[in-house]
């Protein structure tokens, strides 16, 4: 595609269950961003791919959150255990790598009831 | 620490004037400063960027001033229309990192 795809683009899930959310970057992008944004928030950085390998993880909010790459295009972030507070929209960006200029995909909204 | 804040939350402009956005930093370390534009239901979206050793950059529309002594960062976006309504984050980037830390955010609204 042309843009930065995300799915799913809504996930309702229960407190304490495991979900999984996609990133599809633009093809030839090789660094690779997850950011979560809360209502009325800028985005919070969580984690930075650099092909395959993960950058900065130093977002990442606690060990329930592990993210990967594993050929250095798709990514999927994963959540365990989730909690109410884990409720936010969950945006990915890729970017070249010497490039400031990140394209973010449309988000995955996360609900934790 | 790490902060980059904005002055105001909202921002309401007349169509055809000139909209100034302002942004306030406190990392000096920072390598580039950058301006998101936001529309409801979607991502953020590149609009400018300037590198900490200038003072000014333009683009179509656009102009960021960046004023180092005050750790103070604006967008100036001329003759504003109404699709330039949005939510505008300033964000600051470590050159070789990449690790974007943004602000909170001013909605813009453009009345016609």
């Amino acid at each position: 595609g042309a843009g930065v795809s995300q799915t799913p683009s809504n996930k309702v899930t229960e407190k304490g269950k495991y979900v999984e959310l996609r990133c599809d970057p633009i093809s030839g992008h090789t660094a690779l961003y997850w950011y979560r944004q809360s209502l009325g928030q800028g985005p919070e950085f969580l984690i930075y791919f650099q092909g395959t390998g993960a950058a900065d993880d130093s977002g990442l909010p606690n060990d329930r959150f592990f993210a990967v790459r594993p050929e250095g295009s798709v990514s999927t972030l994963k959540i365990q255990r989730t909690e109410r507070g884990d409720s936010a929209v969950y945006l990915c960006a890729s970017s070249l790598a010497s490039s400031t200029e990140a394209f973010f995909g449309q988000g995955t909204r996360l609900t934790v009831v | 620490g790490e902060s980059v804040g904005l002055h105001l939350p909202t921002l309401s402009v007349q169509e055809g004037d000139n909209s100034i956005i302002n942004c306030a930093y406190s990392n000096s370390a920072s390598d580039y400063f950058i301006w998101y534009k936001q529309e409801s239901g979607k991502g953020p979206q590149f609009i400018i960027d300037i590198r900490s050793n200038m003072d000014k950059r333009q683009g179509q529309r656009v102009t960021v001033l960046l004023n180092k002594t005050v750790k103070h960062l604006s967008l100036q976006i001329a003759a504003t229309q109404p699709g330039d309504s949005a939510v505008y984050f300033c964000a600051e980037n470590r050159g070789g990192g990449f690790k974007t830390i943004f602000g909170a955010g001013t909605r813009l609204f453009v009345k016609a």
